[in-house]
């Protein structure tokens, strides 16, 4: 069974500056998506960012990037230029293209100093 | 455009009774996805729905169960109703079965007391 693991409950990051934050995974398939989910206290949750497992390079928009690391399988999402507004619960998500299941982790809760 | 919308937004029920949530996916989205967010924990996945047929279940008992329609909203029930099912329920949607891209709803906060 495919697992996405968040060891880290909480971080704080002061503003205008970066952030890492991890996620690892376990799967046994070869072709697979990994996702950075932003869910704010509105509850809505928000696809920050998607990697497809197949392709090298790592993604990017605009100041979110991730650190994809596919033997290792690691899946770290950095926040340049951290703005108040990232402040909210970020989750780590694995899918296959198979079906539309998403497998979460529990979830990092960012806070932003202002 | 609308995106994905769930009615009602929040709603206090009895244990023993009975739940239906809907979902409206984006427009020309086939795919309905449900998740269950326990408070402090990630989503669940308890169904997906696909041109009107189940396509995948979550370990999730009998007590809940979903269909399709034909303009592929969804609903989502929950019967015989535990403390233990107070959640954020969550639907996406996509335009086809597999995760290249899921949408999110604002979620039903259920409370069951």
């Amino acid at each position: 069974a495919q697992t996405v693991t968040q060891s880290q409950p909480e971080m704080s990051v002061q503003e205008a500056e970066t952030v890492t934050l991890s996620c690892t995974y376990d799967t046994s398939e070869s072709d697979y998506y990994l996702f950075w989910y932003k869910q704010p206290p509105s509850r809505q949750m928000i696809l920050v960012i998607r990697q497809e497992a197949y392709k090298q390079q790592n993604a990017t928009e605009n100041r979110f990037s991730v650190n994809f690391q596919k033997a290792a399988k690691s899946f770290s999402l950095k926040i340049s230029d951290s703005q108040l507004g990232d402040a909210a619960m970020y989750f780590c998500a694995y899918g296959t293209g198979a079906n539309s299941k998403l497998t979460f982790g529990k979830g990092i809760t960012l806070s932003v100093r202002p | 455009d609308a995106g994905v919308t769930q009615s009602p937004t929040h709603l206090i029920k009895t244990r023993g009774q009975h739940v239906t949530l809907r979902c409206s996916p984006i427009s020309g989205h086939k795919s309905v996805s449900w998740y269950q967010q326990v408070l402090g924990q990630g989503p669940q996945f308890i169904f997906q729905y696909y041109e009107k047929e189940e396509r995948g279940r979550g370990n999730f008992p009998d007590r809940f169960s979903a269909r399709q329609f034909p303009n592929y909203s969804s609903e989502l029930n929950v019967n015989a109703l535990l403390l233990g099912d107070s959640a954020l329920y969550l639907c996406a949607s996509s335009l086809v079965r597999g995760v290249a891209e899921a949408f999110f709803g604002q979620g039903t906060r259920l409370t069951v007391v």
